[in-house]
């Protein structure tokens, strides 16, 4: 069975600063993908980044990035100038049967932006 | 609009009560999934299908009834509702299982 593990329940920054929220996870299969979600107030879970596990190189959307560490099995998401709107539950997920089972999430960062 | 509708969006029964939660989707995806979200747990399995007619169980399927007859529904039904299922409920789907999943604007069930 697949595991995530979240470590910081809650985190909080200043506008304009950069967070990182760390994510591991335990998986016997080869062929995988991690995902980082957000889930604002309005409750909607948004994709942010999503990785390929065979690809070495990290994946970037804009202001997000992640450092994924394949040997350590670690999965962070890196939030550049962070913005009022990033407040949110972040959460880290991976995929099994090549993402035909389903995801398994973590328990979730819950990330405040303060002005 | 295009997308994936879970109705309803809020729902209050009581124990031992039979509720069906829908869910659809307009993309003609292959891959459905029911998850529910429990404070302190994040988002588990509860059943999900890769085509119609073809369901499996997750992590947390007890108490859960789903079917697929067609492509773009896929109902979870709750036979006898208990308090533990007081949850949020969302449904996603994707086209191929390597592909980001997209969820539905979810459930919250409350159970009395």
């Amino acid at each position: 069975a697949q595991t995530v593990t979240q470590s910081q329940p809650e985190m909080s920054v200043q506008e304009a600063e950069t967070v990182t929220l760390s994510c591991t996870y335990d998986t016997s299969e080869n062929n995988y993908y991690l995902f980082w979600y957000k889930q604002p107030p309005s409750r909607q879970m948004i994709l942010v980044i999503r990785q390929e596990a065979y690809k070495q190189q990290n994946a970037t959307e804009n202001r997000f990035s992640v450092n994924f560490q394949k040997a350590a099995k670690s999965f962070s998401l890196k939030i550049s100038d962070s913005q009022l709107g990033d407040t949110a539950m972040y959460f880290c997920a991976s995929s099994s049967g090549g993402g035909a089972d389903g995801l398994t999430f973590g328990k979730g960062t819950h990330l405040i932006i303060q002005p | 609009d295009a997308g994936i509708t879970q109705s309803p969006r809020y729902k209050i029964t009581e124990t031992g009560r039979q509720v069906t939660l829908m869910c659809h989707q307009t993309w003609s995806h292959s891959y459905m999934f029911w998850y529910r979200q429990d404070l302190g747990h994040g988002l588990r399995l509860i059943y999900y299908s890769a085509a119609a007619d073809i369901t499996d169980k997750g992590e947390v399927p007890d108490g859960y009834v789903v079917s697929r007859s067609k492509t773009e529904n896929f109902p979870l039904t709750l036979e006898s509702a208990t308090r533990s299922q007081t949850s949020v409920y969302f449904c996603a789907s994707t086209r191929r299982g390597n592909q980001p999943q997209h969820f539905g604007d979810g459930t919250r069930l409350s159970i009395l």
